[in-house]
């Protein structure tokens, strides 16, 4: 089993519509979750970071995360064009000086 | 403030050589991790420093080795190159004093080996 496992897509969403990708993860005591982004033939950046069960939101984006079930989703509101990317899920698992990181979900923003 | 920055950002080599990457992290950061991409594989985990201590080391053979120095800079090292080698290279530093939080990364360097 990957440690951590997301939607391969890609997605395909219209302007304005949202997005939502999803992500599991296998160790349950894992703690700190993100979110990246990556545009083709860019690095990964960092879009955002969850601790607590719960939503976050920051803009247009709304990180959940729920433990019991080993969940962690990324909602894209609003989706615009350049929200095309592949979005890349990263857990930190316990006691650990690494992030595992999902294969991505590719997003495909059409206008 | 400088991003974190990788050289070179292009290297071709053939097969049985060996390589050395380069990182400089955001000033401050003290934590340095460096991870694989590949189309297949996605991102994989190689090694992570703190303060020229490897604290991690992810699954890759001892042909991977790395170092960090004092003014937090990190290189690292593939010996006998082989095919499967290719890749794109990331470094990312942190912040935090518990690693890996809120990586930043840098451009990379995409490696071919011939």
């Amino acid at each position: 089993q990957k440690e951590v496992e997301q939607n391969s897509g890609p997605l395909s969403v219209p302007e304005g519509a949202i997005a939502s990708l999803n992500c599991t993860y296998s160790d349950r005591g894992s703690q700190s979750f993100f979110w990246y982004r990556q545009y083709s033939g860019k690095s990964p950046e960092l879009i955002m970071s969850i601790y607590s069960n719960g939503d976050k939101e920051d803009g247009r984006f709304t990180a959940q995360l729920n433990k019991a079930s080993q969940y962690v989703s990324l909602l894209i509101r609003d989706s615009q064009p350049s929200d095309s990317a592949t979005y890349l899920c990263a857990v930190r698992p316990p006691d650990d000086y690494k992030l595992s990181f999902g294969a991505g979900t590719t997003v495909t923003v059409r206008a | 403030k400088a991003g974190v920055t990788q050289t070179p950002r292009y290297l071709i080599k053939t097969r049985g050589q060996q390589v050395t990457l380069s990182c400089s992290p955001i000033s401050g950061h003290r934590s340095v991790s460096w991870y694989q991409q590949t189309p297949g594989q996605g991102l994989q985990f190689l090694f992570e420093y703190f303060s020229e201590t490897q604290r991690n080391k992810g699954n890759f053979p001892g042909r991977f080795s790395g170092r960090q120095f004092s003014n937090s800079r990190s290189e690292m090292n593939v010996s006998t190159l082989e095919l499967g080698d290719s890749a794109l290279y990331l470094c990312a530093s942190s912040l935090s004093i518990v690693a890996n939080e809120k990586l930043f990364f840098g451009s990379g360097t995409q490696l071919s080996v011939l």
